[in-house]
């Protein structure tokens, strides 16, 4: 098993820019998460979504859009990326409400000029 | 609102030492409190856990001690190794497997 895997690692956009982060789960989680991740800020929830067709919003999620059409995918969409957008972003997937364990993926690291 | 304080942002413990993080929660609908673990460049992993109704739990040498009442928990690491040096998360979980992260502390265990 691959576990969560992310792409790209590194992406570098001008403001304005759209971009979709990729997020990848072999693990048949239903529940899938992203966070981002910024010094001295700790992992903040942007979006979830508890299984396939339900998505929620987190603690920051402006900016943002999801969608989760399939149990493995869960992209996060950046529509028009700003200064501000500039983290660290880690996908997470667990296997349901109540589990213990949060897998989380390689990360991808977003800069945006 | 910063649901989950955690304290100290950054700590250095000599080989051998105990390292002690420190964190306090706000919202009492958390039924979970993971700890996670983060080596630079990777993302976070799960050390270690404890449900409110235990007062401690050991992995080897990671001890989470709970207060409920007081709304606070810590982790301890005996006998610190360079190896543990990484960034450390606590969090709280509110159901739907949310998690809600401390700022994190940096450990830096110097040889």
């Amino acid at each position: 098993n691959a576990g969560v895997t992310q792409t790209p690692k590194f992406q570098v956009l001008k403001t304005g820019q759209s971009m979709t982060l990729q997020c990848a789960q072999d693990m048949n989680h239903e529940y899938m998460s992203w966070y981002r991740q910024d010094p001295g800020m700790g992992l903040r929830l942007i979006h979830y979504s508890v299984g396939a067709g339900i998505t929620d919003q987190g603690e920051v999620p402006n900016g943002y859009n999801v969608s989760r059409s399939t149990t493995e995918d869960f992209p996060l969409r950046l529509l028009s990326a700003a200064p501000s957008q500039t983290s660290v972003y880690f996908c997470a997937s667990s296997s349901g409400a109540l589990a213990e364990t949060q897998y989380f993926g390689p990360g991808t690291r977003l800069l945006v000029l | 609102q910063q649901q989950v304080k955690q304290s100290p942002q950054s700590l250095i413990v000599q080989k051998g030492g105990i390292s002690i993080i420190n964190c306090a929660y706000e919202n009492t609908a958390f039924d979970y409190f993971p700890w996670y673990q983060q080596f630079p460049g990777k993302g976070p992993a799960l050390l270690i856990a404890i449900r409110p109704d235990v007062s401690e739990k050991k992995e080897g040498r990671f001890t989470i001690s709970f207060n409920k009442s007081a709304k606070q928990f810590s982790l301890h690491i005996m006998d610190s190794q360079p190896g543990d040096s990484a960034t450390y998360f606590c969090a709280g979980r509110r159901g739907y497997s949310t998690l809600t992260f401390g700022k994190g502390t940096m450990l830096l265990v110097s040889p």
